[in-house]
């Protein structure tokens, strides 16, 4: 079974609105994190945001935020004011605890955005 | 400010042919992971190291080889290339075990 669950394969937004990415997770453990990243056309992995399970606020970082539910084991993605530079894989990804993945990160397979003007 | 480095950074091996990627980061950090990405399946880790002389294997391991005789290096072998080992391979390093992990460029291997 996996862990990390992204089931939008694609998605398009329109330059300037807001979009989700979708991302809902698998573990036992009470102490674990959610992380995003980012893959642009060029390749590289660029680490977005982080959330820890006993965040009690959800993570920012400028247009990134992650809209945690614990209890739905979900941890979305929302960019604000989409640019086109945002156009990009999204990977989330989940390290549990030591009892359930020796902290290891475990990826989802993507969900690729586009944004148009 | 190199961060984590992969070399090479695109190869075409025969099939039964060997290499050595390797890894190498400044940050002084003890985890150390080999992923490989296939398109629609995310990434999957092959090998990772919590340490200098440590290795351990991940998801998909076969056909590879990992070795970290020194901190700052984690090497990923293959010893007889085959075409389901083409992939983009990336190494990723983190300093804590629940700190963010810190990527290289990736290596995008092609064996024929």
């Amino acid at each position: 079974a996996q862990k990390i669950t992204q089931t939008q394969p694609g998605m398009f937004v329109q330059e300037k609105e807001a979009v989700t990415l979708d991302c809902t997770y698998d573990t036992s453990d009470q102490s674990y994190g959610l992380f995003w990243y980012k893959q642009p056309s060029s390749g590289e992995m660029i680490f977005l945001i982080y959330q820890g399970s006993y965040d009690e606020q959800n993570a920012t970082e400028g247009r990134y935020s992650l809209n945690f539910q614990k209890a739905r084991k979900s941890a979305n993605l929302v960019i604000s004011a989409s640019q086109l530079g945002d156009s990009a894989m999204y990977f989330c990804a989940m390290r549990e605890g030591p009892s359930g993945g020796s902290y290891i990160p475990t990826f989802g397979r993507g969900t690729s955005l586009i944004v148009h003007p | 400010n190199a961060g984590v480095t992969q070399t090479p950074k695109f190869r075409v091996l025969k099939t039964g042919q060997s290499m050595t990627l390797l890894c190498a980061q400044d940050m002084n950090h003890e985890y150390m992971y080999w992923y490989r990405q296939d398109p629609g399946m995310g990434l999957r880790l092959i090998h990772y190291s919590v340490g200098e002389g440590t290795t351990a294997k991940g998801e998909v391991p076969d056909g590879y080889n990992v070795s970290r005789l020194k901190k700052q290096n984690f090497l990923l072998g293959l010893e007889s290339a085959a075409p389901s080992q083409t992939s983009v391979y990336f190494c990723a390093s983190r300093g804590g075990p629940i700190t963010e992990a810190f990527f290289g460029q990736g290596t995008r291997l092609t064996v024929v």
